[in-house]
């Protein structure tokens, strides 16, 4: 099945690091989207997007939908301790009137923040 | 509101038992969804509905069963676990959206299988 590639696979960081992180697909979106997961705990919405080339912003998150609508960016400024945790993207492409339905997550990038 | 619950959070199965995990919501969504994490491979797709009494495949359907009899609860049955199924199970649940989908997930259930 399709899967979104999201690189790093894994990161250790300094508390007040800036973190850059991305996910690739080899089809297009229509909406790209990033969730995060708290250890023990089911993902949480962060961002969404939803046209080609937009910048958006939620406190010191930035994420960026690529484009090509084929890759999305997500940025991380300033980061604290609570920050830790799996940061999933996935990508969104249903179609209610043709009844297709396609959304998919990324294979994930895991933050450790070290103090 | 409780948004999306599942029980058991814990299960341990021996192989060729048989399980349902239960998941429920209380926002009158319409679509839910049951994922598998696995470590390195993100969030799977096994099953979802967009609707009462619809099912549909997802990316890893083989080996599980789901029903939608009421709106808001979505079972996931495995008639016979194999260790393959080891993992973490995850539901959730949205609203259809003009724009984009919000999944509101639950808190997922360990499941082991020997």
């Amino acid at each position: 099945g399709q899967q979104l590639n999201q690189s790093p696979q894994s990161m250790f960081i300094q508390e007040g690091e800036d973190v850059s992180m991305n996910c690739t697909s080899s089809s297009i979106f229509n909406t790209w989207l990033w969730y995060k997961q708290d250890p023990g705990e089911g993902p949480v919405l962060l961002i969404a997007l939803y046209k080609a080339g937009e910048l958006t912003s939620n406190g010191r998150l930035t994420a960026q939908f690529g484009i090509t609508r084929k890759d999305s960016f997500l940025n991380i400024s300033a980061s604290i301790p609570s920050d830790v945790g799996i940061y999933f993207c996935a990508g969104q492409g249903n179609s209610r009137a043709s009844g297709t339905y396609k959304y998919i997550f990324g294979t994930g990038t895991r933050l450790k923040v070290l103090a | 509101n409780a948004g999306v619950t599942q029980t058991p959070k814990f299960r341990v199965l021996k192989t060729g038992q048989s399980m349902t995990l239960l998941c429920a919501q209380d926002m009158n969504h319409e679509y839910m969804y049951w994922y598998r994490q696995d470590p390195g491979m993100g969030l799977r797709l096994i099953h979802y509905s967009v609707g009462e009494g619809t099912t549909a495949k997802g990316e890893v359907p083989d080996g599980y069963n789901v029903s939608r009899l009421k709106k808001q609860n979505f079972l996931l049955g495995l008639e016979s676990a194999a260790p393959s199924q080891t993992s973490v199970y995850f539901c959730a649940s949205s609203q259809w959206g003009i724009i984009y989908n919000e999944q509101f997930f639950g808190p997922g259930t360990r499941l082991t299988v020997l």
